[in-house]
C-alpha cells in the first residue's frame, strides 16, 4: 500500500505570493492532518479534515486555509506569504474509527519564502 | 490544554550506550501516547505507541511504558547503534479535538 505522498517537495516562493501544497493519503484514510514543521516551534497543528470537513483547526492566521477532497486527497494554501512561513509541512493521515489517532506522515513539503 | 514536555538535546552517545529520553505529559482524559522518530530529509515514523496505562509498546529495541501516576512515558533503548541517529518525538493523542499534540524534539547523535 502506497504511503502518504506530498507534492511538491520543494518550493521557493517570494514575500506576498501565495501557495498551494497538496497531500494525499493512504488509500482508505479519510482523516488528514496538516503540521507546520519549524526549528523554533517545533511541530504545530494546522488543521483536520474528515469526509471534506475540517473538524478543528490550529492557531494560525486566516492566511492560512485547507480543503479535502471527496477522493480525501487534501491541499493547504497559504496566501501573502510572509520570510516567517518558511517551514517544512507534513501531512498526516489517519485511519477511521482508529481511537489511538495513531497518524501516518508524508515526506513533507519544504517551502522556504525569499 | 494538553502539552508534552521532552528532554532537551542534543544527545550524544557512543554505539551501544543506554538510551533514556524522558517525556512527561499533561491531559485531561485517557490519551494514547506515542514516539515518533525523524531522519534527516523525511517526515516522521512512528515508533511505538501505548494506548492504556501500564501497557508497554516496543519496537526495534526500543521501549516505553505509560505510566499514568508520574504521567510519563520515557523512551529506552538497551544499545544504541549510529543508525539511531534522529530526532525523536513524544506525542499524545488529542481524539476529542482530532490532533496529535507533540513534543519539542530530541536530537540524538550516535557516535561509532
Amino acid at each position: 500500500k502506497a504511503g502518504v505522498t506530498q507534492t511538491p517537495r520543494y518550493l521557493i516562493k517570494t514575500r506576498g505570493q501565495q501557495v498551494t501544497l497538496s497531500c494525499s493519503p493512504i488509500s482508505g484514510h479519510r482523516s488528514v492532518s496538516w503540521y507546520q514543521q519549524t526549528p523554533g516551534q517545533g511541530l504545530q497543528f494546522l488543521f483536520e479534515y474528515f469526509s471534506e470537513t475540517q473538524r478543528n483547526k490550529g492557531n494560525f492566521p486566516g492566511r492560512f486555509s485547507g480543503r479535502q477532497f471527496s477522493n480525501s486527497r487534501s491541499e493547504m494554501n497559504v496566501s501573502t506569504l510572509e520570510l516567517g512561513d518558511s517551514a517544512l509541512y507534513l501531512c498526516a493521515s489517519s485511519i477511521e474509527g482508529d481511537l489511538t489517532y495513531e497518524q501516518y506522515f508524508g515526506p513533507g513539503t519544504r517551502l522556504t519564502v525569499t | 490544554g494538553d502539552s508534552v514536555t521532552q528532554m532537551e538535546g542534543p544527545v550524544t552517545l557512543s554505539e551501544e550506550a543506554f538510551l533514556t529520553i524522558n517525556c512527561t505529559y499533561t491531559a485531561t482524559g485517557y490519551p494514547s501516547l506515542f514516539w515518533y522518530v525523524q531522519y534527516p530529509g523525511e517526515g516522521l515514523q512512528l515508533l511505538l505507541k501505548a494506548t492504556k496505562a501500564d501497557d508497554k509498546g516496543s519496537n526495534k529495541g526500543f521501549e516505553a511504558t505509560y505510566r499514568k501516576e508520574t504521567t510519563s512515558f520515557h523512551l529506552e533503548k538497551g544499545s544504541v547503534q549510529v543508525s539511531d541517529s534522529a530526532v525523536y518525538f513524544c506525542a499524545l493523542s488529542d481524539t476529542g479535538g482530532f490532533k496529535t499534540i507533540f513534543g519539542a524534539g530530541t536530537r540524538l547523535f550516535v557516535k561509532a
